[in-house]
């Protein structure tokens, strides 16, 4: 397909760990960037992983990339109810300046 | 640096009105994009521009709808006349290098919430 795809929604209990997905678009994009907004605000930038990489793990955050299914997840130990949001995920083709935007996964934490 | 700076926060104005949404990227980026948010419609790119030359204005809905880039530091999307379906959210974002570069993450403002009755 040519959009970036994700899930619409995810609900999960406080503690638990939650896995967002991701499909982009462009086997040749070099970095894959993960944003997160809150309510009212703008996006965010999370975290990113470089292409060469499988995994990047920052704190509560661990980013997958498996680039033979050009598939990205974000997993968030420990999902706090802070953690509600909406999580954009986004590739960077080389082609073009403008990075590619998912539809947004909406996070709901419940206590 | 204060980030990007988007102004007004909130607008609201009647139908046939002209709207002026004012954007400051992050010293230093040289490349500024303009995005609409809704809920119909998610996040759309509308135009972006690189040394203050807009490069790429296919994402701007119709000719209602100008965006301007006079020096490094300011821009402006205009919305004249303004319409109801104009309602929505706009974000300014700037970054330092085109995708797939290093340096390509783009760093948002918090938006203007532009509400045509």
């Amino acid at each position: 397909g040519e959009d970036v795809e994700q899930s619409l929604f995810l609900s999960v209990r406080e503690g638990d760990s939650s896995v967002i997905n991701c499909t982009y678009t462009d086997s040749s994009s070099t970095y894959l960037y993960w944003y997160k907004q809150e309510p009212g605000a703008g996006l965010q930038l999370l975290t990113y992983i470089f292409s060469n990489m499988d995994m990047k793990q920052d704190q509560r955050l661990t980013v997958l990339l498996n680039k033979k299914d050009k598939h990205l997840s974000l997993r968030i130990a420990d999902t706090q109810t802070g953690d509600s949001a909406i999580y954009f995920c986004a590739e960077s083709p080389p082609s073009g300046a403008a990075l590619i935007f998912g539809k947004g996964t909406t996070l709901s934490v419940s206590s | 640096d204060a980030g990007v700076i988007q102004s007004p926060r909130h607008e609201v104005t009647e139908m046939g009105q002209e709207v002026t949404l004012r954007c400051k990227p992050i010293s230093g980026h040289d490349y500024l994009f303009w995005y609409r948010q809704t809920m119909m419609r998610g996040l759309e790119l509308l135009i972006y521009f690189n040394n203050n030359v807009p490069i790429d204005d296919s994402g701007m809905p119709e000719d209602r709808f100008s965006a301007k880039m006079p020096n490094a530091s300011f821009s402006t999307l205009k919305i004249q006349p303004s319409e109801p379906r104009d309602s929505a959210v706009y974000f300014c974002a700037s970054s330092f290098s085109p995708a797939g570069r290093e340096g390509a993450e783009q760093f948002f403002g918090p938006g203007t919430r532009l509400t045509v009755l």
